[in-house]
């Protein structure tokens, strides 16, 4: 069955720091796969997307994601957070032929002064 | 600002009351969708409308009732809701669902609707 799971809750990191959100992914077919983030009161907004090609992937303010097929992977980092980083963060995964995303329950990422 | 629309933005009723949640997408897409995210819980698919079809209801309950106008409308009626019913609401559409082309099935959201059933 097509499964995100998000290995950590809570994730609390210092200031600059680095930071590395896990995300691991179960299928048998061709995926693709996102990481979105929400901020407070707001919805979720697009970071970073692999559909194919390179396994690393840059998004929107500073992080990156590589796709490790061996593993079963696509975690999310950052080499240096700041506190606008602080919001929840949700690894999804979709398969070519459906119409939905299938979602982990999220990681809530917050970044001490 | 993503280009989907969601009003209220928060709501508050009665186990008795209908109210309506609406979604609108300035994006040209053909696909839209209704989640509900509860805490500590992953997001739940509720429905989703291709080209004003519904394609897609996963078991949710019939006090909760979808309407699809035309593919930049999304409408969610609510009639009897419980407690457990609260939640936040969110939209989503993209341009393609299902399609070979992956970028094309790529979901944009609204910012949710805050539902709270008293």
């Amino acid at each position: 069955a097509q499964s995100v799971t998000q290995l950590d809750s809570q994730v609390p990191v210092f200031e600059e720091a680095p930071v590395e959100l896990r995300c691991n992914y179960s299928s048998s077919v061709s995926v693709y796969l996102f990481w979105y983030v929400q901020y407070p009161n707001q919805g979720l907004q697009l970071l970073l997307k692999y559909l194919s090609g390179s396994t690393l992937v840059k998004g929107i303010n500073g992080f990156e994601a590589e796709f490790n097929k061996s593993q079963t992977s696509f975690h999310l980092r950052k080499p240096s957070v700041h506190i606008s980083d602080t919001a929840e963060y949700f690894c999804a995964g979709g398969r070519t032929g459906a119409n939905n995303l299938f979602f982990g329950t999220g990681t809530r990422l917050t970044v001490i002064p | 600002e993503t280009g989907v629309t969601q009003t209220p933005r928060h709501l508050v009723m009665g186990m008795t009351n209908k109210k309506s949640l609406k979604c609108e997408q300035h994006l040209g897409h053909n696909a839209m969708y209704w989640y509900k995210q509860s805490a500590k819980k992953p997001l739940e698919l509720m429905f989703v409308y291709s080209l004003e079809e519904r394609v897609e209801n996963n078991s949710v309950p019939s006090r909760f009732s979808p309407e699809c106008p035309n593919s930049s409308h999304l409408f969610l009626h609510l009639h009897t809701l419980q407690p457990e019913d609260s939640a936040l609401y969110l939209c989503a559409s993209s341009q393609d669902p299902g399609g070979a082309d992956l970028a094309k099935n790529i979901q944009y959201f609204g910012a949710g609707t805050r539902l709270s059933v008293l």
